[in-house]
């Protein structure tokens, strides 16, 4: 295992579309986080699991966000009727338990 | 609620001279860990170096290292012997156990050679 990986790692799409984005973690860390990322900012926490159970959601995830991590391995984030505004580059990031996060490549998603 | 403040967001150097980045937080936590992650253009967040909140000594890996000041809630990051390499966004991050991650806004460095 060589590390977090994303997928897709673009996606452009249009306003009003749903696209889905996936993670896949180290294998042996429990816990797995979201991040959102705008240019020259610094990430923004979206949501976190522990294995299956996602335990924290931010403010920032409007209804239109959905994360899954069915049977505690990779995930999944949905975003619903996208918006201009979503444009951004989704951060996944895996540990073991609270230790140090691992950040995969992350998907740059364009919203036009 | 935590926040970690960066206050330089560009910074320059000389390569091969040392640069030191700064880093507030605020937590009311007593236990915590700190982290400085570095993201150069167009590339993944990688880990510089981390600091456990109840060890007093300064973390350090090789060439970076770490001034942690619990009282004043501060944690900057010092670069010495500084390469090209290093050029890139570096992200304070402040972590209670258990808890997400909250970032700074970055500073940018920039080594001149």
């Amino acid at each position: 295992d060589t590390g977090v990986s994303q997928d897709p790692r673009h996606k452009i799409t249009k306003r009003g579309q749903n696209v889905t984005f996936r993670c896949d973690p180290i294998s042996e860390h429990n816990r797995l986080y979201w991040y959102r990322q705008t240019l020259g900012q610094g990430p923004e926490f979206l949501t976190y699991f522990q294995n299956e159970a996602q335990l924290e959601k931010s403010r920032l995830l409007s209804d239109r966000f959905s994360a899954e991590r069915p049977k505690g391995s990779f995930s999944t984030l949905e975003i619903q009727r996208t918006e201009q505004g979503d444009s951004a580059m989704y951060l996944c990031a895996s540990s073991f338990h609270q230790e140090t996060q691992y950040f995969g490549p992350g998907t740059r998603l364009l919203v036009l | 609620a935590q926040t970690v403040t960066q206050s330089q967001p560009e910074m320059s150097v000389q390569e091969a001279e040392t640069v030191t980045l700064s880093c507030t937080y605020d937590t009311s936590e007593s236990d915590y860990y700190l982290f400085w992650y570095k993201q150069p253009p167009s590339r993944q967040m990688i880990l510089v170096i981390r600091q456990e909140a109840y060890k007093q000594q300064n973390a350090t890996e090789n060439r970076f290292s770490v001034n942690f000041q619990k009282a004043a809630k501060s944690f900057s990051l010092k670069i010495s012997d500084s390469q090209l390499g290093d050029a890139a966004m570096y992200f304070c991050a402040c972590n209670n156990y258990g808890q997400n991650f909250v970032f700074g806004p970055g500073t940018r460095l920039s080594v001149l050679p």
